[in-house]
């Protein structure tokens, strides 16, 4: 199976300052054919189920908002949140569906400081 | 937009087996496929397999195949999951989850929704 291992583990930004999470996988995932990487991001609150904000790696899902943005390719991936609102406060998952057995990262944890 | 209704909360016994529904919008499995990916109490996501129901295909995480099993009636737009021989290991919130499209080999697609998650406590 693919490995994701996230970094941090957990993460407390001033609101308005910027967060940023990392995701690295143990094997590449970018597709030679299309150029995409098949890396995911989910947001999950407290009591609700994950939420898509990023998918392809930095195609963000329609309505999110555009402080949201995702970056890297192959093995090594970034999550940015440019100006961290009370509302981001959430559980933040790498996903890769490159594989036929997707797997996730452990979760990063984002407080507000 | 897709909506996934789940099935409630169930309380089983050691050994036992319990069956998750999930209730998709009309034409959802025309296209798509259905994960099921479950989460231990202040645990991380654990996907356990996806079924593709337009050519009745199913893939599982070794780690629960044989005791595990996706059906899906596209009459209904309803997809089931049972796990069978349960332990107290298997306590966790069951989400069933569309997968965007239906590719039964790698490179796969993302999961865009999900449902809003099946309370499985299991204990004697």
């Amino acid at each position: 199976d693919i490995v994701m291992t996230q970094s941090p583990d957990s993460l407390a930004v001033s609101l308005g300052e910027r967060a940023t999470i990392n995701c690295k996988s143990s094997q590449s995932l970018l597709y030679g054919p299309n150029n995409k990487s098949y890396l995911a991001w989910y947001q999950q609150k407290p009591g609700q189920p994950p939420k898509l904000i990023i998918y392809w790696a930095s195609s963000r899902e329609s309505g999110v908002p555009d402080r949201f943005s995702g970056s890297g390719s192959g093995t090594d991936f970034t999550l940015t949140i440019s100006s961290l609102q009370a509302e981001d406060v959430a559980v933040y998952y790498c996903h890769q569906y490159y594989s036929i057995f997707p797997t996730f990262g452990q979760g990063t944890r984002l407080e507000i400081k | 937009q897709v909506q996934l209704m789940q099935s409630g909360a169930e309380v089983k016994r050691p050994g036992s087996s319990v069956k998750v529904s999930c209730k998709a919008s009309e034409g959802t499995f025309n296209s798509n496929s259905i994960s099921w990916v479950r989460q231990a109490p202040g645990q991380g996501l654990e996907w356990m397999g996806r079924i593709i129901p337009i050519f009745d295909r199913t893939v599982y995480a070794q780690k629960f195949q044989g005791r595990v099993t996706f059906t899906a009636d596209e009459s209904t737009s309803t997809s089931y999951m049972e796990l069978r021989s349960l332990t107290s290991e298997d306590t966790a919130v069951y989400f069933c989850t569309k997968v965007r499209g239906t590719a039964v080999s790698s490179p796969g697609m993302d999961i865009d929704t999900w449902g809003q998650g099946t309370l499985v406590i299991v204990s004697s």
